[in-house]
C-alpha cells in the first residue's frame, strides 16, 4: 500500500508567524508531487507542480522544496497571515501500468490567530 | 471563467434513491476525476475518465456510475445510495498528457448526505 503522510495533522500559530509542514512519499519511481491550498467551502487550488530532486517553487510568502531521494518535500510560509488558514493537501504521482493517478495525503489544517 | 462546476452542492437523502451529482468543465479538459474526501482520509479517486466515452475505476468504485458522453461533463451516479457514501465529493479535470505534471481544476465540492 502506497502512504503519503503529511504532518503535522494540524498546526495553530499566531500572525506573523513562519511555519512549514512536511509531505512524505516512496522515494523509488519518482514522477511528481503536487500540493494543493484548500480554504473551507472552496475548491481546492493548485499551489505547484514539482517533478525535479532539488525543486524549489516560490508563490509570495509561500514555498516548496522537494528531496525525491529521500522522499520528502516541505512546503514553507513565510509570516503567516489569517487568510493563510487553509487546509494544504499534498499528491504523489503514481504511475502504474499505462496511467497514473494522484495519491493524496490527509493534510494539514493551519489556522492562523490575527 | 475557467471553471468546474459541481451540482448539487449540498443534498440530504435517504437509501436507495438513485442520485446524480453533474459536473461540467468549460476549459476543453480531457481528462476528469471524480474523488471523495473523508474525515482523516486522502482524496480518494472513485473514477476516472481520459476523454469521451473513457471511463476507468478509481481506488473505490464500488456503489458509482459515471458517464463521458461529451467532452464537458462528466456526472457521477449513485444507483442505491448507502448511508457509507455520505461524504465529500470533488470533481476535477485537467489537460491531457497525464496528470503527472498538470495541476488538477477542482470543484467546489458536493456534501452528500445519505440517511
Amino acid at each position: 500500500i502506497l502512504n503519503v503522510e503529511q504532518s503535522p495533522q494540524s498546526l495553530h500559530v499566531q500572525e506573523g508567524d513562519s511555519t512549514n509542514f512536511t509531505c512524505s512519499f516512496p522515494s523509488s519511481n519518482f514522477y511528481a508531487l503536487h500540493w494543493y491550498r484548500w480554504e473551507t467551502a472552496k475548491s481546492p487550488e493548485a499551489l505547484f507542480v514539482m517533478t525535479l530532486n532539488g525543486d524549489e517553487k516560490k508563490k509570495g510568502r509561500i514555498s516548496a522544496t522537494l528531496n525525491t531521494k529521500e522522499g520528502y518535500s516541505y512546503l514553507y510560509i513565510k509570516g503567516s497571515q489569517p487568510e493563510d488558514s487553509a487546509t494544504y493537501l499534498c499528491a504523489f504521482y503514481l504511475f502504474s501500468g499505462n496511467t497514473g493517478k494522484l495519491i493524496f495525503g490527509q493534510g494539514t489544517t493551519l489556522q492562523v490567530k490575527p | 471563467e475557467a471553471q468546474v462546476t459541481q451540482n448539487p452542492r449540498y443534498l440530504i437523502t435517504v437509501t436507495g434513491k438513485k442520485l446524480t451529482v453533474t459536473c461540467s468543465q468549460n476549459m476543453n479538459h480531457e481528462y476528469m476525476s471524480w474523488y471523495r474526501q473523508d474525515p482523516g482520509l486522502g482524496l480518494r479517486q472513485i473514477y476516472y475518465s481520459m476523454n469521451v466515452e473513457v471511463t476507468d475505476k478509481g481506488d473505490v468504485p464500488e456503489g458509482y456510475k459515471v458517464s463521458r458522453k461529451e467532452k464537458r461533463n462528466f456526472p457521477l451516479i449513485l444507483e442505491s445510495p448507502s448511508p457509507n457514501q455520505t461524504s465529500l465529493y470533488f470533481c476535477a479535470s485537467h489537460r491531457g498528457g497525464g496528470v503527472r505534471n498538470q495541476p488538477q481544476h477542482f470543484g467546489d465540492g458536493t456534501r452528500l448526505s445519505i440517511l
